[in-house]
């Protein structure tokens, strides 16, 4: 089945604790992004690749990183995760660089105490 | 510029009725305008999609009406049934990134 994974779907950590939420998608799509969904802002860009090695900003990249090491992974990291970025997180992945039709994982809510 | 601004917030609408969801963007560079949807709990899947150079595209009882000049687009839902209880996001894009607007919630009354 066609899918974007996401991991975990629900994590509750503290201030300052290093965690990686992971995507990884088996239609061999070039094009991968992370968003967040925060109530009454909708779904804000984070980072996006177009292809391994290649990654780049979004509207809201701070506080994150990401690496694209393989076709198929796309990890976002928290490297010193703030209450502020308790939020909803959403990979995405389409098979066109200019992307057409996104393909959503299931989200990852987080929640940073 | 880079901003897709979306409304109303929410919306309820009786079943059979037509529920009508508004865009509008200021940046010239966009060049392609989804819509997704959303259930709780799950992950926005798209729904229906524009270029700019067509003034309406239709996909059953989803139709978008694109208005070029005044950079507006629209979502209506016709015959709106209670399964349609989501929300809904428009969007557009601009070379590699997708821009969403911040989201309708739709309630259609049974």
């Amino acid at each position: 089945e066609a899918q974007v994974t996401q991991n975990p779907r629900y994590l509750i950590t503290v201030t300052g604790k290093k965690l990686t939420v992971t995507c990884s998608q088996n239609m061999n799509h070039e094009y991968m992004s992370w968003y967040r969904q925060d109530p009454g802002l909708g779904l804000r860009q984070i980072y996006y690749s177009m292809n391994v090695e290649v990654t780049d900003k979004g509207d809201v990249p701070e506080g994150y990183k990401v690496s694209r090491k393989e076709k198929r992974n796309f990890p976002l990291i928290l490297e010193s995760p703030s209450p502020n970025q308790t939020s909803l997180y959403f990979c995405a992945s389409s098979p066109r660089t200019d992307p057409g039709e996104l393909f959503f994982g299931e989200g990852s809510r987080l929640t940073v105490l | 510029q880079q901003q897709v601004k979306q409304s109303p917030q929410s919306l309820i609408v009786q079943k059979g009725g037509i529920s009508i969801i508004n865009c509008a963007y200021e940046n010239t560079a966009f060049d392609y305008f989804p819509w997704y949807q959303q259930f709780p709990g799950k992950g926005p899947a798209l729904l229906i999609a524009i270029r700019p150079d067509v003034s309406e595209k239709k996909e059953g009882r989803f139709t978008i009406s694109f208005n070029k000049s005044a950079k507006q687009f629209s979502l209506h839902i016709m015959d709106s049934q209670p399964g349609d209880s989501a929300t809904y996001f428009c969007a557009a894009r601009s070379r590699s990134k997708i821009i969403f607007g911040k989201g309708t919630r739709l309630h259609i009354l049974p």
